[in-house]
């Protein structure tokens, strides 16, 4: 079975600093990964994906993500926090059988960015 | 390109009572799926179609049901409410699912 574990359910950064939220994930299949931005009162929205390809990964709004397979990790970073990053990120991974597709989502991390 | 529709935004009904929640995909995309978010339990995948059939189907009891429609767009529906319905349900539409799905800004359902 396919799963997501995020480390942390809530980080705080200073703006400007570097944040990197963690994920991990367990999947027998080469997977396919998501990272998701929720603002409240608001669905998700895709910040950057991973199929195939290079590993690394370049989203909206300056984040990036490294898929490495060896640690089974996929986690997300940007440089520089903004106040607007302040949100909750959903990491994801599509699971497939039978024709079908659905999402699994990992718990989320609440980002907090201090001004 | 529009992009998902969910209506309504708000909701509120009573217990016992049955609801239905709409949504418009992506003009194109005939995978629609619907996810049920919580505090306690996070997002829990309710259920997929595809060209009107449903593929696949997540672990909720029967009062929770769906279809879709030729022009695919889908409907849900909850039947004999409990308050632990209460949530945002967001639908996501995807050109076929294998590449990720775009989500709506979802229905928040409160039973009362």
């Amino acid at each position: 079975a396919q799963s997501v574990t995020q480390l942390g359910s809530h980080v705080s950064v200073s703006e400007g600093a570097l944040v990197l939220l963690r994920c991990n994930y367990s999947s027998s299949v080469p997977p396919y990964l998501f990272w998701y931005v929720q603002y409240p009162n608001q669905g998700l929205q895709l910040l950057l994906k991973y199929t195939t390809g290079a590993t690394l990964v370049k989203g909206i709004n300056g984040f990036e993500a490294e898929f490495k397979k060896s640690e089974t990790s996929f986690h997300l970073t940007k440089p520089s926090a903004h106040m607007s990053d302040a949100a909750e990120y959903f990491c994801a991974v599509l699971r497939s059988g039978a024709g079908s597709y659905q999402l699994t989502f990992g718990k989320g991390t609440k980002l907090s960015v201090i001004p | 390109k529009a992009g998902v529709t969910q209506t309504p935004r708000y909701l509120i009904k009573t217990r016992g009572q049955q609801v239905t929640l709409s949504c418009s995909p992506i003009s194109g995309h005939r995978s629609v799926s619907w996810y049920q978010q919580t505090p306690g339990q996070g997002l829990q995948f309710l259920f997929e179609y595809f060209s009107e059939t449903q593929r696949n189907k997540g672990n909720f009891p029967g009062r929770f049901s769906g279809r879709q429609f030729s022009n695919s767009r889908s409907e849900m529906n909850v039947s004999t409410l409990e308050l632990g319905d209460s949530a945002l349900y967001l639908c996501a539409s995807s050109t076929t699912g294998d590449y990720g799905y775009t989500f709506g800004s979802g229905t928040r359902l409160t039973v009362v």
